[in-house]
C-alpha cells in the first residue's frame, strides 16, 4: 500500500461522539486525500491537503474536518458522528496534482478504515 | 462538474476469456483516466492509466482505450485468471483537478 497506514482499521462508535481517523505516509508526498466508499457511490472525495496546514474541501465535506500539522500525517475528524457517516474511509497520497509538473501524478491508497456509527 | 458512469456493475467470465469494462465521462476537459483494482478488504490499487494524448495503452494482459470524441474509455483484460476477480473502478480528472470515480464493476472469473 505504498507506505501508507491508516488507524484504526476498524471502529464502532455511537451517534454524537467525536471520531478521529489517522493517515500516516512514509513517502514524503505533498498531496494527501480522504475518501469515503459506499455501495453504489464508488469513492467520493471528502477533503484533501496540498501541504502542511493547507487543506481544501472535496465533494462530500459536510460533517468532516481535517488537519495536517506534519507532511506525514493527515487527520480526518467527525465532530459529531451520525449513522450516515458509517462507511469505509480511505486515505490516498500523490506527489503532484497535474501531469507535467514534478513528481508522480498517480494517487495511491491506504488499506482503509471501516467505521460503524450506531 | 465531472460525472463518470461505469458499466456493467457485475461481470462474470470463464477463465481464459476476455473482460471489458466501459466508462463514460461528461467533462470534455478531463485528460487523465486511471483504473483501480480493489480486492476484498484492501484499498484500491492503481493498475493502469491513460492520458488524453494517447488512444491506447497496454501492460501485459490489460489495456485501456480512450475515445475523446465520444468521451468514453474502456478497460480490457485478456486471458482472464481467477486472481483477476475483484472490483474495478475507473476515474477521470482534468488538469490539476480532483479524481471523480465510477461506481465500480465486480468481476468474477470462474475456473
Amino acid at each position: 500500500d505504498a507506505g501508507i497506514t491508516q488507524s484504526p482499521r476498524h471502529k464502532v462508535t455511537e451517534t454524537g461522539t467525536p471520531v478521529t481517523l489517522r493517515c500516516h505516509q512514509t513517502e514524503n508526498h505533498r498531496y494527501m486525500y480522504w475518501y469515503r466508499q459506499d455501495p453504489g457511490h464508488g469513492l467520493r472525495l471528502i477533503h484533501y491537503s496540498y501541504g502542511v496546514k493547507d487543506t481544501d474541501k472535496g465533494e462530500v465535506s459536510d460533517g468532516y474536518s481535517v488537519s495536517r500539522s506534519k507532511t506525514e500525517d493527515f487527520l480526518l475528524t467527525l465532530e459529531s458522528a451520525t449513522s450516515s457517516q458509517t462507511s469505509v474511509y480511505f486515505c490516498a497520497i500523490s506527489e503532484s496534482r497535474a501531469p507535467g509538473t514534478s513528481g508522480s501524478y498517480e494517487q495511491y491508497f491506504g488499506p482503509g478504515t471501516r467505521l460503524t456509527v450506531t | 462538474g465531472e460525472n463518470v458512469e461505469q458499466h456493467p456493475s457485475t461481470l462474470s467470465v470463464q477463465e481464459g476469456d476476455s473482460a471489458v469494462i466501459k466508462c463514460t465521462y461528461s467533462d470534455s476537459a478531463s485528460n487523465y483516466f486511471p483504473w483501480y483494482k480493489q480486492e476484498l478488504g484492501k484499498g484500491p490499487q492503481l493498475i493502469i492509466d491513460i492520458r488524453s494524448n494517447v488512444g491506447e495503452k497496454k501492460d501485459q494482459r490489460i489495456a485501456v482505450t480512450l475515445n475523446k470524441t465520444a468521451k468514453h474509455f474502456s478497460l480490457h483484460i485478456t486471458e482472464t485468471q481467477p486472481e483477476d476477480s475483484a472490483v474495478y473502478f475507473c476515474a477521470a480528472s482534468g488538469w490539476g483537478d480532483k479524481l471523480i470515480f465510477g461506481t465500480g464493476t465486480r468481476l468474477q472469473v470462474f475456473p
